[in-house]
C-alpha cells in the first residue's frame, strides 16, 4: 500500500506555543489531505479537508485560525496548532487520498503542559 | 454517508476466525463498505471495500448481504497482531474523486491465547 508519513510522532509543549505537524505522500501525490483528532477511546473526528493550493474546508466546531492547514505541495500538508491549551492535547492523524482509498499517517500524540 | 452500526467489543481465539458483523440499512446503491482498523496508537490501516460482491484479499474477506444492508469481514485466523478497533465505513466513491471518512465507535476485536 501507499505510504503516508507524519512528523513528529509526539511532542511535548508548553500552553501559550506553536505546534506544526506534518503529513507527507511518499509514494503519490495527494491532492486532497485530512486532518483528524482522536480524544482518549473515542473515534476519529474528521477536523477539516486539506486541498492542495487551496483554502482547507473546516468541519463545524473547528477553529480555523487556531487550527492552521498548509497544502502547498502535492506530497505535504501541515496542521499547526497556535496557542496549544491543554485542552488540546489529543492524537492528531493525517491521511492522504489516492482515490478510491485513503491512507493514514502513523499520527501525532501531542500533550500541552 | 450511510450510518453503520456495529457491536462495540468482540473477543475472538488465537488460530480462529473473527467474524465481524456491520449493519448499514440505509446504505444506497452507489455507497461502498469499506473497512478499516486501529491498532493502539496507530494510524488507521485499510483493510477491504466492496460495493455488493464478495471481496477477498490477503488480510481478510467481506461478505456483504444481497440486500446490502449488512456485512461481515472475516478475518480466518487471528493472530494477537489483529486486536484492535475495527471501523466499518459506509461512502459513496468514484475513482478520482477523494471523500472524507466518518469514523463510528468500531468494534474492539480483542484476540486471546
Amino acid at each position: 500500500g501507499a505510504v503516508v508519513s507524519q512528523h513528529p510522532s509526539w511532542v511535548i509543549c508548553k500552553s501559550g506555543t506553536s505546534v506544526k505537524i506534518e503529513c507527507r505522500s511518499l509514494d503519490f501525490q495527494a491532492t486532497t489531505m485530512f486532518w483528524y483528532r482522536q480524544f482518549p477511546k473515542q473515534s476519529l473526528m474528521l477536523m477539516a479537508t486539506s486541498n492542495e493550493g487551496s483554502k482547507a474546508t473546516y468541519e463545524q466546531g473547528v477553529e480555523k485560525d487556531k487550527f492552521l492547514i498548509n497544502h502547498a505541495s502535492l506530497t505535504l500538508s501541515t496542521l499547526t496548532v497556535t496557542s496549544a491549551h491543554p485542552e488540546d492535547s489529543s492524537f492528531y492523524i493525517c491521511s492522504a487520498s489516492r482515490p478510491p482509498e485513503a491512507f493514514f499517517g502513523q499520527g501525532t500524540r501531542l500533550t500541552v503542559v | 454517508d450511510a450510518k453503520t452500526t456495529q457491536p462495540p467489543s468482540m473477543d475472538c481465539a488465537e488460530g480462529r476466525a473473527a467474524n465481524l458483523p456491520c449493519n448499514h440499512s440505509t446504505i444506497s446503491g452507489n455507497e461502498y463498505v469499506y473497512w478499516y482498523r486501529q491498532i493502539h496508537s496507530q494510524g488507521p490501516q485499510y483493510i477491504i471495500h466492496g460495493l455488493k460482491n464478495n471481496e477477498t484479499n490477503e488480510m481478510a474477506s467481506l461478505i456483504i448481504t444481497e440486500d446490502r444492508k449488512s456485512s461481515t469481514l472475516i478475518l480466518p485466523h487471528a493472530t494477537l497482531r489483529d486486536t484492535a478497533v475495527y471501523y466499518c465505513i459506509v461512502r459513496f466513491s468514484i475513482t478520482g474523486t477523494a471523500s472524507k471518512l466518518t469514523f463510528g465507535t468500531g468494534t474492539r476485536l480483542q484476540v486471546t491465547l
